[in-house]
Parts: structure tokens; sequence; C-alpha cells
């Protein structure tokens, strides 16, 4: 089975800041890739599909990059209600993975 | 408006058998696959399973295989996720998923979830 791996599993950035999440897959996964947020209590939210598609409604200082095996979420001047925890998935052929996520803060 | 609703989660005893209910509104049922994803406490998403939009295949994580089963109704617009043999690391929030446009494709439309305790 291909597994995800994310990075870094938390960090901590100021309201205005460029925060990078990484998610690399043990085997090529082309540009089967999508990013998603997590806020507690809160239903999951799509992102980034096909790796680098914004969802519609997504703001744009969201965006995603990559393919293959090595992929970016980039969240460009970072707002407070962006706390949440981040997961990429990996969607190419059963069984579909999550990586572990990735928990955000406001510092 | 396009929606999904859980329903039957609960408490359960471990070894117990319980069974979800997703009821879709809004969209051609017909024409996506559907999945179940799970998030326990404190912990991250997990798949469980899914169904594509013919019922001509479904698939499991496999941490549930053998105990948990998918199906779906077109008449009714339900999906189901029949879970037996439950354990305590089944306790989870239990979302009913919609895939964008292909069987194996990102989820777009999540439910609110149901809660199963273990």
């Amino acid at each position: 089975d291909i597994q995800m791996t994310q990075s870094p599993s938390s960090l901590s950035a100021s309201v205005g800041d460029r925060v990078t999440i990484t998610c690399r897959a043990s085997q090529g996964i082309m540009n089967y890739l999508a990013w998603y947020q997590v806020k507690p209590g809160k239903v999951p939210k799509l992102l980034i599909y096909s790796a680098s598609t914004l969802q519609s409604g997504v703001p744009s200082r969201f965006s995603g990059s990559g393919s293959g095996t090595d992929f970016t979420l980039t969240i460009n001047s970072l707002q407070p209600e962006d706390v949440a925890t981040y997961y990429c998935q990996k969607y190419i052929t059963a069984p579909i993975t999550f990586g572990q996520g990735t928990r955000l803060e406001i510092q | 408006e396009v929606q999904l609703v859980e329903s039957g989660g609960g408490v359960v005893q471990p070894g117990r058998s319980l069974r979800l209910s997703c009821a879709a509104s809004g969209f051609n049922f017909d024409d996506y696959a559907m999945h179940w994803v799970r998030l326990p406490p404190g912990k991250g998403l997990e798949w469980v399973s899914g169904i594509n939009w013919n019922r001509g295949s479904m698939t499991y994580a496999d941490s549930v295989k053998g105990r948990f089963t998918i199906s779906r109704d077109s008449a009714k617009s339900l999906v189901y996720l029949q879970m037996s043999s439950l354990t305590p690391e089944d306790t989870a929030l239990y979302y009913c998923v919609k895939t964008r446009h292909l069987n194996y494709d990102a989820f777009d439309i999540w439910g609110q979830g149901t809660m199963v305790t273990v």
C-alpha cells in the first residue's frame, strides 16, 4: 500500500506569514492528491484536488503544487481563521490514504 | 442543496454490531461513488470504505476488512455501513462523503458525522 508522510506534524506561525506543508507518497501517485482542512467541531473541508486545483469557494491564499511523490500546500498571508489541522490524501486507488495531519497554530 | 445526513451511531459494547445510514440529497446519487471516513478522538482522518457508482466495487481499509460491509440503495439514495465485531479501536466520528466526479476522486461533500463509541 502507498503511504503518505506529512511534515511537519505541527507548526506555529504569525498572522501574515507564508506557511508550507509537505506531503510525500511512498510511490508515485501522479496528481491524485487532495488537501483538507479540519477544524474542531466542524466538518472537514476540501481545499485542493488534483494536487493544484483550488476547490470552489476556497480563498486564493491557499495553493497546492507537486506531482509524482512530492507535494506542497502553501498558505500565503496566514489568517487567524486558518488555525486547523491539515491533511493530504491520495486517491489514485484503494486503499485511500490520508497523511497523519499537520496542526497549524497562530503564534 | 447538496447534503449528506448520517444516522445510526451510538454507544455499543465490544463484539456487537451497528449499522450506519447516510441519506443523500441535492445531487444525482447514482452518478457518484460514496465513502465512509472516520475520525477517532485525538487522532487523524482514516478512510474506512468506499462503493462505486454502480455497486460493482466495494473497497475496505485493512483495519475493517471482514467486519464492515458497505452498501447503497439507489431507490432511496442511501448508503449504509454495517459494522460487526466492534472493538474500542472503532470508536470514532464516522463521516459519509461524496466523491467529486470519479470513483477515485477527492471528497467534496461531507456529512456532519455520527459518533460511534465502543
